[in-house]
């Protein structure tokens, strides 16, 4: 089974700077089948991110993913108010499909 | 509008079963892989169990597998986890999600989850 970890669990940011969330894997993703989601309290959650690096429908550009092999990255380029939660990594490149343990992004 | 509404929730004892159910809507159900997935109260993710659009292939989590059953009525336009034997660490809230086409694959949409509490 592979192991996301996910740095730093906490990261204390202001509005409109740049975040940049780390996700390791414990061994290489295969074909970079990685997704990131974005999770507010009290809800379900969101898909950001698929195939490392695609945005998914009607997400906005400040949010980008790169990354491949065991190293990916989540980075928003200008942080707005509702950007401050939780993000999880997942990756779909084996059985099981295992998530990180999540980036709390608070406001400084 | 793509919709996933979960049912079935509630506070069950150790050693009993529940039923959940997910009624999809606003997509072609059938032909899409659908996964239950959990997240303990205040805890990460948990991939649960997934079924590919026809019904024929089932997958299960170790921690669940021999416990939890996934089912799908695609003339429902449902699909369903039945849980026995819980646990006082199956407690969550359980999502279901469409896995598209194959499993594994990501998840999207969500839907918005139904509590599940083991407890005496």
């Amino acid at each position: 089974e592979i192991v996301l970890t996910q740095s730093p669990g906490t990261l204390s940011m202001s509005p409109g700077e740049r975040a940049t969330l780390s996700c390791r894997a414990s061994q290489s993703v295969s074909s970079s089948y990685l997704a990131w989601y974005q999770q507010k309290p009290g809800q379900a959650p969101r898909l950001l991110i698929y195939g490392a690096s695609s945005r998914a429908t009607g997400i906005p550009d400040r949010f980008s993913g790169s990354g491949s092999g065991t190293d990916f990255t989540l980075t928003i380029s200008r942080l707005e108010p509702e950007d401050f939660v939780v993000y999880y990594c997942q990756q779909y490149g084996s059985s099981p499909q295992t998530f990180g343990q999540g980036t709390k992004l608070e406001i400084k | 509008e793509v919709q996933l509404l979960e049912s079935g929730g509630g506070l069950v004892q150790p050693g009993g079963s529940l039923r959940l159910s997910c009624a999809a809507s606003g997509f072609t159900f059938s032909t899409y892989a659908m996964s239950w997935v959990r997240q303990g109260l205040g805890k990460g993710l948990e991939w649960v169990s997934a079924i590919s659009g026809s019904g024929g292939s089932t997958y299960y989590a170790d921690s669940v597998k021999g416990r939890f059953t996934i089912s799908r009525d695609n003339s429902k336009n449902t699909l369903y986890l039945q849980m026995n034997s819980l646990r006082v660490d199956d407690t969550a809230v359980y999502y279901c999600a469409n896995q598209q086409w194959l499993v594994p694959n990501w998840f999207d949409p969500w839907g918005q989850g139904t509590l599940v509490t083991v407890s005496s």
